[in-house]
């Protein structure tokens, strides 16, 4: 079975530019997140979809980050425009659905710099 | 406030068993502890995950105390593969999970 896919691996910016990474999760799973990890620290929840729908959003910085799931499959993460604090590997996960029972199994991020 | 501690670090020599305790005194009585573990350059696993019993898999096994206000992560043989941050997840309140800064791992040869 193939995992949680992530694209690009590695991505280095400039501070100001934008970035967008692609998640594509194991299939037949509904929900999907995206966690941001700085370097030293657990990772933290950005966002949580269930299917196409944003179930949590809290912890997103919507002033410069999106995040989309189309069709309820891909998802893509946007940061628009960078700062030098984003500097940080983003996770995918996805899971069989939502619920505090279910296992979430995750990509092998893409690491970010902003420099 | 919810709150859960680890030890920021701990040390096993290779094939003894290592018990990585957690305390998580504010939890309820249906809220999962889940395991995951971060092995370096890669994104988090699932190791194991209980409410009340104690739980084992092919991985490890997970000691729950009868108060829940604290479990243990017990892996039976540590191999130098099993060098990670591990960290406990008590999922509050059915919602999502939270990472806290976990335990490092080493083993040594």
């Amino acid at each position: 079975e193939a995992g949680v896919a992530q694209s690009p691996r590695y991505k280095i910016i400039e501070k100001r530019q934008s970035v967008a990474f692609w998640c594509n999760p194991i299939s037949g799973h509904a929900t999907l997140y995206w966690y941001q990890q700085i370097l030293g620290q657990g990772p933290k929840l950005l966002i949580q979809f269930q299917n196409n729908g944003v179930v949590d959003d809290s912890q997103l910085p919507k002033d410069r980050f999106s995040a989309e799931r189309l069709k309820g499959v891909d998802s893509t993460l946007k940061i628009q425009p960078a700062k030098l604090e984003d500097s940080a590997v983003y996770l995918c996960a996805s899971s069989l659905n939502s619920g505090s029972y279910n296992e979430q199994f995750f990509g092998p991020g893409t690491r970010l710099t902003v420099l | 406030d919810a709150k859960t501690t680890q030890p920021n670090s701990m040390e096993s020599n290779e094939e003894e068993p290592v018990h990585l305790p957690c305390n998580h005194s504010t939890i309820s009585g249906t809220d999962y502890i889940h395991w995951y573990r971060q092995l370096p350059s890669q994104g988090p696993e699932y190791v194991i995950h209980g409410l009340t019993s104690n739980v084992n898999n092919r991985m490890a096994s997970l000691a729950i105390a009868e108060d829940r206000k604290s479990s243990t992560l017990i892996l039976h043989r540590a191999t130098l593969r099993d060098a990670a941050v591990y960290y406990c997840i008590p999922i509050y309140n059915n919602n999502d999970m939270r990472f806290g800064a976990g335990t490092r791992l080493t083993v040594k040869p």
